[in-house]
């Protein structure tokens, strides 16, 4: 059982089209992070969310942490193509040194 | 920028040999740490490193072991490699909470 449960794990939508991701445990997380991951390389950190509540906007991409900071959201606005990837959210407890990982959402934007 | 930095981004090796892969990190980070990637498992840690010379396994420790001899150099080591633990392997790097990854080594056992 994944400690870190990530929905939908595959998505294939139109360019144009709006998605979320979604992320989440019955755990308290102290920070999440959202990470990129293109076919053979390593993940990409996108952003990290600290507080509860907190909305993080990158250009298209609009992160946000839940109150209780156990959840998290990654919405993207008019999807492109160059969006395609592995999408995979990671917390970090707070109560060690490790960083654990959701199973990842497959993100395919068709032109 | 910052720089992780994995030795071989590629490998093919035969059940039985001892396999080395390398990791190197330019942010005198203390905290490194090795994952495999398996389609629809996501990222599962296999040991961590919080500082030089110590370790602490993760969650898929067995067939595995780690050498962190120098703040900038994490090892992981297949001791007889066997075919199920063909996968990609992570090399990450930690501040304060963020990880850095390196590219990633594909590694194929026959």
């Amino acid at each position: 059982t994944q400690l870190l449960e990530q929905s939908p794990q595959f998505l294939s939508i139109q360019e144009g089209e709006n998605l979320t991701v979604y992320c989440n445990s019955s755990s308290v997380f102290s920070s999440l992070q959202w990470y990129r991951q293109e076919p053979g390389e390593g993940p990409v950190l996108l952003v990290t969310v600290v507080t509860g509540g907190e909305v993080k906007k990158l250009k298209r991409l609009t992160f946000q942490f839940g109150d209780a900071r156990k959840d998290s959201s990654l919405h993207i606005t008019a999807a492109q193509p160059g969006d395609t990837g592995l999408y995979l959210c990671a917390g970090h407890r707070g109560d060690g040194n490790k960083l654990v990982f959701g199973a990842g959402t497959i993100l395919r934007v068709k032109s | 920028d910052v720089k992780v930095t994995q030795s071989s981004r590629y490998l093919v090796k035969r059940t039985g040999e001892k396999v080395f892969l390398e990791c190197v990190q330019d942010m005198d980070h203390e905290n490194m740490f090795w994952y495999r990637q398996d389609p629809g498992l996501g990222l599962r840690l296999i040991y961590f490193s919080y500082d030089v010379k110590m370790k602490e396994k993760g969650d898929i420790p067995e067939g595995y072991s780690v050498s962190r001899e120098k703040k900038e150099r994490f090892s992981l080591i297949l001791e007889s490699a066997s075919t199920n633990q063909t996968s990609m392997y992570l090399c990450a790097s930690r501040g304060r909470r963020e990880a850095f990854f390196g590219q990633g080594t594909r590694l194929t056992v026959v």
